[in-house]
């Protein structure tokens, strides 16, 4: 069974930082392309930032280009998304989300979504 | 692109048939369309990709078609699990990834 278990979110002060991790299992983490969705609360989903299998080719939303950093650690099977300056706009469940296929030259969608890890910025 | 689903919630009875649309503002190249249901309380779930082909272990009762700029999820004869809000993505050669708005669907 593949799974997704997503942890670091927290209650933070606008300026500050956040490293949310996802510990993954079940398929070869490593030939997968990767990506961090937010949903803020009552609103629908967005997407945040993906990161190829490697680990060298990286993408944001214009929203946190700049601010946040996504990463992988292919050897412990774990992503990671650093957060830094925060806004309170970036209160959200913060999902980490698996592409469906190993593909070259395509950002897929999405097959498999963890439970989500809550971070709120509020003073 | 942005993606514009209708109607924003669908009241239905359980049996009858929910056609749901997702409209795209540019054409939506090699028809990388997709469809996720989500429950209150849980992540989205992948229902169809590719406009038209269904997920692993989704029924057939879920459908979908279009090209273009026009997709619809079609779900026939629904049962009281499949009352939800249901959300098109567009996905492809380019960043960044597009969600609509999603779609309520009410049990009448």
């Amino acid at each position: 069974e593949i799974l997704l278990e997503e942890s670091g979110g927290a209650l933070v002060q606008p300026g500050g930082s956040l490293r949310l991790s996802c510990a993954a299992s079940g398929f070869t983490f490593g030939d997968y392309g990767m990506n961090w969705v937010r949903q803020a609360p009552g609103e629908g989903v967005a997407w945040v930032s993906h990161i190829g299998g490697g680990g060298v080719d990286t993408y944001y939303a214009d929203s946190v280009r700049g601010r946040f950093t996504i990463s992988r650690d292919n050897s412990k099977n774990t992503l990671y998304l650093l957060m830094t300056s925060l806004r309170p706009e970036d209160t959200a469940l913060y999902y980490c989300v698996k592409d469906y296929v190993p593909r070259n030259g395509v950002f897929d969608a999405f097959d498999v979504w963890g439970q989500g890890t809550m971070v709120t910025v509020s003073s | 692109l942005v993606l514009t689903q209708s109607p924003g919630t669908l009241s239905l009875s359980p049996g009858e048939s929910a056609t749901l649309s997702c409209r795209a503002s540019q054409s939506v190249s090699s028809n990388f369309l997709a469809w996720y249901q989500q429950k209150p309380g849980q992540a989205p779930r992948l229902l169809i990709y590719g406009a038209s082909s269904r997920a692993t272990g989704i029924p057939d009762r879920f459908s979908g078609s279009g090209s273009g700029t026009d997709f619809t999820l079609t779900i026939s004869r629904l049962e009281p699990e499949d009352f939800a809000v249901y959300y098109c993505q567009r996905y492809g050669y380019s960043l960044p990834y597009s969600f609509g708005q999603g779609t309520k669907l009410d049990i009448k």
